[in-house]
């Protein structure tokens, strides 16, 4: 079955820029979407088709595709950008990555 | 305005039933994909089942397929997901979440409701 690495966690000091990966064989050949989740919440949609934005989300969030890595950047990151991030393609049905808990410093 | 808000959740005992809801608006429910996805406590996200907007196509994940069944009424525009067997590791926050076209496949989720709790137990 088709799995999704990223890493368990990730920090970043206030202000600074925050990498979240998402790994795969191949991975670069799908379209990767990202969500966010903050405690007690439902996920939101940050980046969708690998570089996209929805309506509402910063500019601070952007995303990147290529080879075996899927990759979200957070810049100039804030204590709101605190959550788990998880990453989402689909190979014959929905797969989610394990997410990823974003601490800011 | 669109909103997606999910009922039916509660305590149930392994190999009972029981039937989420998903009352959607603020959208052309019938032109949309619906699925849901739950989140055991702790864990990450797992997608459980998938409908196309008409109803005619549905998909679902290997943990559940037999035991659950997703259906909707466009003319309610309500999502549905019927819940057999239940067993301990189906217990999760149930999340009903919308997809940006009316094909399940190839496609992503621009709005989530905020989860209704199933919990089996005895």
């Amino acid at each position: 079955s088709y799995e999704l690495t990223q890493p368990l966690s990730v920090s970043v000091a206030l202000g600074q820029t925050a990498r979240i990966t998402c790994g795969e064989n191949n991975i670069g050949y799908k379209n990767v979407h990202w969500y966010q989740q903050k405690p007690g919440q439902a996920p939101v949609l940050v980046i969708y088709r690998d570089s996209n934005r929805p309506s509402g989300i910063p500019e601070r969030f952007s995303g990147s595709n290529s080879g075996k890595t899927a990759t979200l950047t957070i810049s100039r990151a804030q204590a709101g950008d605190e959550a788990d991030y998880y990453c989402q393609v689909w190979d014959s049905s929905v797969v989610f990555g394990g997410g990823t808990k974003l601490t800011v410093l | 305005e669109v909103q997606v808000l999910e009922s039916g959740g509660g305590l149930v005992q392994p190999g009972g039933s029981l039937r989420l809801s998903c009352a959607a608006s603020g959208f052309t429910f019938s032109s949309c994909a619906m699925s849901w996805v739950r989140q055991a406590p702790g864990k990450g996200l797992e997608w459980v089942s998938g409908i196309s907007g008409s109803g005619g196509s549905t998909h679902y994940a290997d943990s559940v397929k037999g035991r659950f069944t997703i259906s909707r009424d466009n003319s309610k525009n309500t999502l549905y997901l019927q819940m057999n067997s239940l067993r301990a590791e189906d217990t999760a926050v149930y999340y009903c979440a919308k997809h940006v076209s009316s094909s399940i496949w190839l496609n992503y989720f621009d709005y989530w409701g905020q989860g209704t709790l199933v919990t089996v137990s005895s």
